[in-house]
């Protein structure tokens, strides 16, 4: 597609519940990230997928947070038994893979409201 | 470890005057330092970066950024501001095999 597309945009569930989160990278990024943005506040890492490589999980706040991406492509983010601090806008980004020095392409993100 | 400090929550600048928005960065080893937008109910949108080469990189919207290796600092500027520039501002670092650090964000915002 044209840009990073992320599914839904908005998102209200009830504490205890669980959520997926969907991201559809750019055709052919190798390198995928998930961050979290509160409101208010800056972006906050949880998760990078480069490649076939085992991927970067040191930002997820808890083991209730997991995230895979199939096939090098479309991502999904898994929260189990939501929390009310999970309240956030959930961002994922792709980026070309240029090693270190390429620019992250963003979503417009996943709104969640935990009730 | 890697981090990002934007120590100014705001930043308020009249049309016309230049702006500059404050990063300083902490790494191990070589920086590549980025700066990114978010104008309201909108993603974030790429503005420039430094990888290596010159000091002063120039991006998007007129805007540029000079890196300082001594004062480890990569600060965001515009010679003369547009009130349409006002928005969130992000600057972000990364090293090796590492993903993208964000600072906490900067919102700009500029008077006619």
């Amino acid at each position: 597609g044209a840009g990073v597309s992320q599914s839904p945009s908005n998102k209200v569930t009830e504490k205890g519940k669980d959520v997926e989160l969907r991201c559809d990278p750019i055709s052919g990024h190798t390198a995928l990230y998930w961050y979290r943005q509160s409101l208010g506040q800056g972006l906050e890492f949880l998760i990078y997928f480069q490649g076939n490589s085992a991927p970067d999980k040191s930002g997820l706040p808890s083991d209730r947070f997991s995230a895979e991406r199939t096939g090098g492509s479309v991502s999904t983010l898994t929260i189990q038994r939501t929390q009310q601090e999970d309240s956030a806008v959930y961002l994922c980004a792709s980026s070309p893979g240029q090693g270190n020095t390429g620019e992250l392409f963003f979503g417009e993100g996943s709104r969640l409201t935990v009730l | 470890a890697q981090s990002v400090a934007q120590p100014e929550d705001q930043v308020n600048v009249a049309e016309g005057n230049p702006l500059t928005v404050k990063c300083t960065y902490s790494v191990s080893g070589n920086p590549y330092l980025f700066w990114y937008v978010q104008y309201p109910n909108r993603g974030l949108q790429f503005l420039l970066k430094y990888i290596t080469g010159d000091n002063l990189v120039k991006g998007s919207y007129g805007f540029e950024a000079e890196f300082n290796k001594s004062q480890t600092s990569f600060h965001l500027k515009k010679p003369s501001a547009l009130v349409s520039d006002s928005a969130l501002y992000f600057c972000a670092v990364r090293s090796e095999g590492r993903a993208l650090t964000f600072g906490s964000g900067t919102r700009l915002q500029v008077q006619p």
